[in-house]
This record gives C-alpha cells, structure tokens and sequence, in this order.
C-alpha cells in the first residue's frame, strides 16, 4: 500500500494522560499536514512541514500540541495532558514535492477519545 | 463570515439525476480548489481539483470555478446510492488549505 499511513488508528486515553500519534506520508511527497476534524466539521488545518521543517503552525493550537518530522520522512503528533476537548479525528495528509497544486491526500487518521 | 461556506444538507437526489454542490469562499488569492468525498467514519478522498475559471470534467464529475463570483461547485452526473457521503470543499493558497464544513448527499435508489 504506497497511500498514508497512520498509526493507532484509534486511541482510548483518560484525561491527563499523554498520546502520541504517527503518520508515514506517500513516499515521494515532502509536504506533510496535520489536521483535526470533529464530527460535522471539516478538518481544521494543526500544522505543516515541508522535508524536516515546520513552517507554519495554527494559532489555535496550544502549547500543548506539538508536532516532529525529524528525518522528513515520517512525522508524529503528540499532545500533552489530553482534555476531554481533544476528542476527534487527527488527520495527516501529505502533498507532492515541486509545482504542484497543492493536492493533498489522507491518511485513514487517528481517532482520539479522552474519557 | 466563514472562509469557506457550503450548504451543510442534507441534499437529497434521486438515483440518475445530477447533484450539485456547491460551495463559496472569501479569500480572493486562492488559488486551487478541491473537492473532497468523506463517508462517514473515513477519511477525506480527493475527487478533483480545478485552479482556472471554467468547467473541469473528469468521469462523472465536473468542477466549476468563478473566481470573480468566489464560487466553486462540483456536479455529479448519474448519481449512485454509493455517491452518497459528504463533499468537502477545500481552498487553497500558498499551501494554506482551508476546508468547508461539508454537503450531505443522499442518493436515494
């Protein structure tokens, strides 16, 4: 399978804890999105890197979240001290290098319950 | 006033009519336009997207794009109960990606 893939595909946490998520972009693509999405909602764009950097991050994410692409290769999603508030799905998407139109494909995301 | 605005639904077609979606936005430098196919408990599947004014057709599918109305829409030919999902509409601009909250199509056999 050469399409995005994320890990857990679902994650159960209590309220306090950590979690971490992971998302292995399409191989040759060197954009990778994180995004967050609630149900009737569309996805609600996190952060952005472009190879191992992240170049743009949204303000309405607290200090609370924060995101890695080390190597530019895969990249992770952890969020501390999880409120119940965090409940949704975490998608991560990733775009092709070069001109491109910025057409992004998904992952089959991270649901994330915090009971 | 939203970035990206869309008719939540639910429409509701017969089997074989057309559907259209459609969708409008405010951030006039966007420069490319997505529609997104979402079942439900699933993940965003792109269809196509269109960056110039006009008619984009690929299969049953066509994208119009107005930049000077701010207006995107997809029409869907010969609709199947399997077309039945929420659409997403998305905008684009210097890899700044924002998503409308979706169209509900029901497509009734």
């Amino acid at each position: 399978d050469t399409g995005v893939s994320q890990n857990p595909r679902h994650k159960i946490t209590k309220r306090g804890q950590n979690v971490t998520f992971r998302c292995d972009p399409i191989s040759e693509h060197n954009r990778l999105y994180w995004y967050r999405q609630t149900l009737g909602q569309g996805p609600e764009f996190l952060t952005y890197f472009q190879n191992e950097a992240q170049l743009e991050k949204s303000r309405l994410l607290s200090d609370r979240f924060s995101a890695e692409r080390p190597k530019g290769s895969f990249s992770t999603l952890e969020i501390q001290r999880t409120e119940q508030g965090d409940s949704a799905m975490y998608l991560c998407a990733s775009s092709p290098r070069g001109l491109t139109y910025n057409e992004q494909f998904f992952g089959p995301g991270t649901r994330l319950t915090v009971l | 006033q939203k970035e990206v605005e869309q008719n939540s639904g639910p429409l509701s077609v017969p089997e074989g009519a057309i559907a259209s979606l459609n969708c409008t936005y405010s951030d006039r430098g966007s420069q490319s336009f997505f529609w997104y196919r979402q079942y439900s408990g699933k993940s965003p599947e792109l269809i196509m997207f269109i960056y110039s004014n006009g008619d984009k057709e690929d299969g049953r599918f066509t994208a119009q794009l107005n930049k000077a109305s701010q207006y995107v829409s997809l029409l869907i030919r010969d609709s199947q109960p399997s077309d039945s999902a929420t659409y997403l509409c998305a905008v684009n601009n210097n890899n700044d990606m924002r998503f409308g909250a979706g169209t509900r199509l029901t497509v009734k056999p």
